[in-house]
């Protein structure tokens, strides 16, 4: 059974500060990666998808590498803003079917003004 | 593009009530949508995924009798909460799968918070 994990679960940092988000899954044959931002009481928005054969995926501030043999993704924000103040979330897909979602239970992140 | 819906956003009814919520994309056909549920301060879980036309595939532990999933359409899916009770109270995300693009990508709801008395 595919199992995630994010690292920290909370982090609260100043503005202005790069920062990296660990997460960490058990089992290594997935389809793909893909981190998301939930806000308080507000679904899921997608940040980054890394496809298996892929090593990082970038967006903006955001830097998403994967590491598929050894189970782990970071994510990496430049620059935060406490705009960035949000719950990011990572989630797996198995390689027998893209869909079937399994998610870490989140880094909550704080940026202070 | 790809806006996936939900309704109601809130809703609290009271022990023994069955409660629907229905999930739309807006812009795109969906074959497969998939129902999570999100318990505070925890993660996603899902708990059954919708398919257009046919019935829906349970995970280990979710009863298909208490959640009842309908897909009628390819635009449409909705999950009932039949006899609604206190331990149920969580929040609901659906997420669609756009059959048009080929790709894997799921788009999420904003959810739907569940409130029973």
């Amino acid at each position: 059974k595919q199992e995630v994990t994010q690292i920290p679960a909370a982090l609260s940092v100043p503005e202005g500060e790069n920062l990296v988000l660990n997460c960490s899954f058990t089992d290594s044959a997935i389809y793909n990666l893909q981190w998301f931002r939930q806000d308080p009481g507000k679904g899921l928005t997608s940040l980054l998808l890394i496809q298996s054969s892929q090593r990082e995926q970038t967006s903006g501030r955001l830097n998403a590498s994967l590491d598929k043999s050894s189970g782990r993704s970071t994510l990496y924000i430049a620059a935060s803003q406490p705009g960035d103040s949000a719950t990011y979330l990572c989630a797996v897909s198995p390689e027998t079917s893209g869909s079937r979602l399994t998610f870490g239970e989140g880094t909550q992140l704080t940026v202070n003004p | 593009g790809a806006v996936v819906s939900q309704h109601p956003s809130w809703v609290i009814c009271k022990s023994g009530t069955s409660v629907k919520i229905e999930c739309r994309s807006l812009d795109f056909q969906a074959t497969t949508m998939f129902w999570y549920r999100q318990f505070p301060k925890q993660s996603l879980m899902l708990m059954a995924t919708s398919n257009e036309g046919s019935k829906a595939t349970y995970e280990q532990g979710v009863e298909k009798d208490k959640f009842l999933i309908n897909h009628a359409s390819l635009t449409l899916s909705t999950l009932t909460v039949t006899s609604a009770h206190p331990e149920d109270s969580s929040f609901y995300i659906c997420s669609a799968r756009d059959a048009g693009t080929g790709l894997e990508t799921q788009y999420f709801g904003p959810g739907t918070r569940l409130l029973v008395l």
